[in-house]
C-alpha cells in the first residue's frame, strides 16, 4: 500500500522557472492538501481540495496553483519560482471529516 | 496569542528515560487531538489520535488530553535512540487542522 506518493524527491530551479510537484494517493481520500515546511515556521497550508473539481486557498497560496481533475492526483504548480519558495513541500490526504492526515515524504525544492 | 504553542526544543534525554512532550492551545473549541512523529527528511507520520479528555496508551506511547487546562501531552516510556525525531501536535477546529511547530527530541545512547 503506497499511501501518498510525491515526486520528485528533490528539485533545483532557477528564479523564474516553472514546475509541477506531483502528488498521488491510493486511499480513495476526498480531501487532499499541500503544505510547505520551513525552519521555525512549522507546516503552513498552501492549497487544499475537498474533492475532484474543488480547490481552495490555504494560508500561503500566492505563487502556487492547483487543480484536482481526479480523486487520486493533486499537483502543485509553481508559476514563476522565487528564492522565497525554497522549502520542503508535503502533500497530505485524509478520508472523512476530522480524520487524521496522511503525509507523503516530501519534495525538497531549492530556488537559486 | 497563538492558537497552538509547542516548545521547539531541542530536548535531549538519556536512553531509557521517560519523555514528556507538551502543547497548549487557546481555543476551547478544539477537538480531535493528534501527535505526529517526523524523522529527518521524511513526512510526518501519525502516532496518536484521540478525542476525549484522559489518557490513551499505545505501546510505549501515552497521549494525555486535559481540555479544562487546554493542554495535551505525549509521554514516551523507555525511550530509545530510534525515538529521536521531531514531534508535532495537531488538533481540529471546524474541520481545519492546526499544527504546533514541533519539538525536536534527541535520545542519547
Amino acid at each position: 500500500n503506497a499511501g501518498v506518493t510525491q515526486t520528485p524527491k528533490f528539485q533545483v530551479l532557477k528564479t523564474g522557472q516553472s514546475m509541477t510537484l506531483q502528488c498521488a494517493q491510493d486511499m480513495n481520500h476526498e480531501y487532499m492538501s499541500w503544505y510547505r515546511q520551513d525552519p521555525g515556521m512549522g507546516l503552513r497550508l498552501i492549497h487544499y481540495s475537498v474533492g475532484a473539481g474543488i480547490t481552495d486557498q490555504g494560508e500561503v497560496p500566492n505563487g502556487y496553483n492547483v487543480s484536482r481533475s481526479t480523486t487520486e492526483d493533486f499537483p502543485l504548480r509553481l508559476l514563476s519560482a522565487a528564492p522565497s519558495q525554497t522549502s520542503v513541500y508535503f502533500c497530505a490526504s485524509r478520508g472523512q471529516v476530522n480524520s487524521p492526515l496522511h503525509f507523503g515524504n516530501g519534495t525538497r525544492l531549492t530556488v537559486t | 496569542q497563538k492558537e497552538v504553542e509547542q516548545d521547539p526544543g531541542p530536548l535531549s534525554v538519556p536512553e531509557g528515560a521517560i519523555v514528556s512532550l507538551n502543547c497548549t492551545y487557546s481555543n476551547s473549541a478544539f477537538q480531535y487531538f493528534m501527535w505526529y512523529r517526523q524523522y529527518s527528511r521524511k513526512g510526518p507520520e501519525l502516532l496518536m489520535y484521540t478525542y476525549s479528555s484522559g489518557n490513551k496508551e499505545d505501546g510505549r506511547f501515552t497521549a494525555q488530553v486535559d481540555k479544562s487546562s487546554k493542554y495535551i501531552s505525549l509521554f514516551i516510556r523507555d525511550s530509545q535512540p530510534s525515538d529521536s525525531a521531531t514531534y508535532l501536535c495537531a488538533m481540529f477546529l471546524d474541520d481545519k487542522i492546526i499544527f504546533g511547530k514541533g519539538t525536536r527530541l534527541h535520545i542519547l545512547p
